[in-house]
């Protein structure tokens, strides 16, 4: 089973600060085969990126997905007031498919 | 657009089955894997089961395998989860999930439903 870890567990930032989140990866994922969501309380998770760095439909260009191998890179350039919620990684290359355990992006 | 539609969630009694329905729309869904994602109230997000396209693949979380059960009718672009022998521990929203990757390999866009409640006690 591939075991992602993703850090900090809380990261508190102030809007219009640039936030970098972390997904590290226990093996080698493809780089096809991660994803990030953003889910706020109340709702189902919403996708960021597929392919690492694909953006997903209606999502702002402040967001940005990088990485490869074990190390895969979530970046929020300029935070705006709605992008404070957790944030998932996601492997669907290898069964079981695995999420990080999240990261709790709160404002300071 | 891209909708799906879960249903089937309610409370039910430690022991009891449950099976939830995820009725799909807006999308080739007989070339689309299918799986269930759920999450425990106040956690993260556990994979449960996933379907291929032709629903000759199907895959499990140790967590169900045994006692969960996915299927789905293509003709009725419907998704479906049998759950038995149910724990307090299965309690969660139950997500029905777009997958990622068709049946051909081709990378598209996930997408998930609202969800459903599904809440084991007696």
């Amino acid at each position: 089973e591939i075991v992602l870890t993703q850090s900090p567990g809380t990261l508190s930032l102030s809007p219009g600060e640039r936030a970098t989140l972390s997904c590290r990866a226990s093996q080698s994922v493809s780089s096809t085969y991660l994803a990030w969501y953003q889910q706020k309380p109340g709702q189902p998770p919403r996708l960021l990126f597929y392919g690492t760095s694909r953006r997903a439909t209606g999502i702002p260009d402040r967001f940005s997905g990088s990485g490869s191998g074990t190390d895969f890179t979530l970046t929020i350039s300029r935070l705006e007031p709605e992008d404070f919620a957790v944030y998932y990684c996601h492997q669907y290359g290898l069964s079981p498919k695995t999420f990080g355990q999240g990261t709790k992006l709160e404002i300071k | 657009e891209v909708q799906l539609l879960e249903s089937g969630g309610g409370l039910v009694q430690p022991g009891g089955s449950l099976r939830l329905s995820c009725a799909a729309s807006g999308f080739t869904f007989i070339t689309s894997g299918m799986s269930w994602v759920r999450q425990a109230p106040g956690k993260g997000l556990e994979w449960v089961s996933s379907i291929t396209g032709t629903a000759l693949g199907t895959y499990y979380a140790d967590s169900v395998k045994g006692r969960f059960t996915i299927s789905r009718d293509n003709s009725k672009n419907t998704l479906y989860l049998q759950m038995n022998s149910l724990r307090a521990e299965d309690t969660a929203v139950y997500y029905c999930v777009k997958d990622a990757l068709t049946d051909y390999g081709v990378l598209t866009e996930s997408a998930w439903g609202q969800g459903t409640l599904v809440t084991v006690s007696s």
